[in-house]
């Protein structure tokens, strides 16, 4: 059974960091790319940074503050979040996509940034 | 502001057909045939039904179709059904590295 089982979120204060993970299983993660895909509460989806063997790619909203990673080894992929916003407060979906369409995606885990 | 336009809701009886469209511009949905639809229920993680303009996953019912003119495409749900009654996403690829993906703002269908 494919599975994307995320982890990490919760509250933090405006400023503070956060690292996501996203455990991968029952299926070969290292063909797959990989995104992070976030859902403020009540609002739509917003794509926010894609990995692959050809580089990362990161929504404005998110660079220079967002950093994805990958370990293939351990079929994990990570989001590491720092100087964090209120408007930052979502679901974070961890998401495989192949040929351009998100065919995989986590249950989600929610960060809340506030005082 | 999302970068693709969408109706904010479409309704339809059931048995009754309903298109929602999603408009982009030359730079996203009408240079590549890489428009995607997703079905989100409330509690729940999206679900891929359309990708590459027009191509539906296995699994996906024949009931969705997708279709693409010019700068907008467009998911069409035929013999409606209580149980698609969700909010419907449109995606596309955005052709730059931060606008790698696209999604449009939304349409809530109610059935």
């Amino acid at each position: 059974e494919v599975q994307l089982v995320e982890s990490g979120g919760g509250l933090v204060q405006p400023g503070g960091s956060l690292r996501l993970s996203c455990a991968a299983s029952g299926f070969t993660f290292n063909s797959y790319s990989m995104n992070w895909v976030r859902q403020a509460p009540g609002k739509g989806l917003e794509w926010i940074s894609h990995i692959s063997h050809n580089g990362i790619h990161y929504a404005d909203s998110v660079q220079g503050r967002f950093t994805m990673s990958r370990d293939d080894a351990k079929n994990s992929l990570y989001l590491q979040m720092n100087s964090l916003r209120a408007e930052d407060t979502a679901v974070y979906y961890c998401v495989g996509d192949r040929q351009w369409a998100f065919d995989m995606w986590g249950q989600g885990t929610m960060v809340t940034v506030s005082s | 502001q999302s970068a693709l336009t969408q109706p904010v809701s479409v309704s339809g009886s059931p048995g009754q057909s309903i298109t929602i469209s999603c408009t982009g511009t030359a730079s996203d949905v009408g240079n590549y045939n890489l428009v995607s639809w997703y079905q989100q229920h409330p509690g729940k993680a999206p679900k891929l039904m359309i990708y590459e303009d027009s191509r539906r996953p296995s699994g996906v019912s024949s009931r969705f179709s997708g279709s693409k003119s010019g700068n907008t495409a467009s998911l069409t749900i035929s013999g409606l059904q209580a149980e698609d009654e969700a909010d419907y996403f449109c995606c596309s690829h955005g052709g730059s590295s931060s606008a790698f993906m696209v999604f449009g703002g939304g349409t809530k269908l109610t059935v």
